[in-house]
C-alpha cells in the first residue's frame, strides 16, 4: 500500500539559508500535518492543511511557511535557518471521511543546520 | 486543548518480564488515543489506537492498552518483552472535532523502554 512520502530524507544547510521539505500524502487523503521533533524531544505539531486550506496552527515559527497544493502534496518552507532548527520533521496524512481512522506518518526529513 | 503525561521517562526491564508504560491525558473534548514506537533514528510506527468501542485494544508486537475514561488513562502493556522492544514509546491524543485535522496529535514526552538480557 502507498505510504506518505517525504523528501529529501536528509538535508544539511548552513545558518541563514533556506530549506524546502516536501510531503506527498497517501492518495485520497485530504489532510496533511507537519511535526518537528528536536533531539531527545517529543514531536511538536507545527501546522495542518485540510482540502488545501490551513486548518490548524501550532508552534510554527514565523520564519516557516507551508502550503498544500492542488495535488494535495505539501511543502514546508524554512527561511533564515538557525542551529535550533536542526530536527526531524515529520509529515502525516489522514482522511476526514468515514474511512479515516488515524494519521499515517512518513519516515521524516532529518534537517541539520551547521 | 489536550495534554498527555507519560509518568515514566525511562523504564528498564529484563527480557521476558512484563511491562507497563503509563499514560494519562487531559482534554475538554472526547479523544482518540494512540501509542507509537520509535526506534533510534527512525520514524514513528503506530502500535495501537483507541477510537471507540471496546476499551481493551490490541496492537502489533504483542502490545495492548486499556482506555480508562474515569481515570483518563491509556496504559500500554506487554506480558513478556524482548530485547528488540527496546525503543522510545510515545502516547498521543487527538481531540475529536468536525471537519479537517481530525488526527492532529499531541504527544507525551516519551518513555524509553530498555530491555536487558
Amino acid at each position: 500500500a502507498a505510504g506518505v512520502i517525504q523528501s529529501p530524507r536528509h538535508l544539511i544547510k548552513e545558518k541563514r539559508e533556506t530549506a524546502t521539505l516536501k510531503c506527498y500524502p497517501i492518495p485520497r487523503h485530504d489532510t496533511v500535518y507537519w511535526y518537528q521533533q528536536g533531539p531527545g524531544q517529543d514531536p511538536q505539531f507545527l501546522i495542518s492543511f485540510y482540502e488545501k486550506m490551513q486548518s490548524d496552527k501550532g508552534s510554527i515559527p514565523d520564519r516557516f511557511s507551508a502550503q498544500q497544493f492542488s495535488d494535495y502534496h505539501s511543502e514546508l518552507n524554512m527561511s533564515s535557518l538557525e542551529l535550533g532548527d536542526s530536527a526531524l520533521y515529520f509529515c502525516a496524512s489522514s482522511s476526514s471521511g468515514q474511512g479515516g481512522t488515524e494519521a499515517f506518518f512518513g519516515q521524516g526529513t532529518r534537517l541539520t543546520v551547521v | 486543548a489536550q495534554s498527555v503525561t507519560q509518568l515514566d521517562s525511562q523504564v528498564p526491564v529484563f527480557e521476558e518480564a512484563p511491562v507497563e508504560l503509563r499514560c494519562n491525558y487531559s482534554s475538554s473534548v472526547s479523544v482518540y488515543l494512540f501509542w507509537y514506537v520509535q526506534y533510534p533514528n527512525q520514524g514513528l510506527q503506530l502500535l495501537l489506537k483507541y477510537l471507540s468501542g471496546s476499551t481493551l485494544v490490541k496492537g502489533i508486537n504483542g502490545f495492548e492498552a486499556e482506555f480508562n475514561k474515569s481515570q483518563t488513562s491509556f496504559h500500554l502493556r506487554k506480558p513478556s518483552v524482548h530485547i528488540s522492544d527496546t525503543a522510545e514509546y510515545f502516547c498521543a491524543v487527538a481531540g475529536m472535532n468536525s471537519g479537517g485535522s481530525n488526527y492532529k496529535l499531541t504527544f507525551g514526552k516519551g518513555t524509553l523502554l530498555t530491555v536487558n538480557p
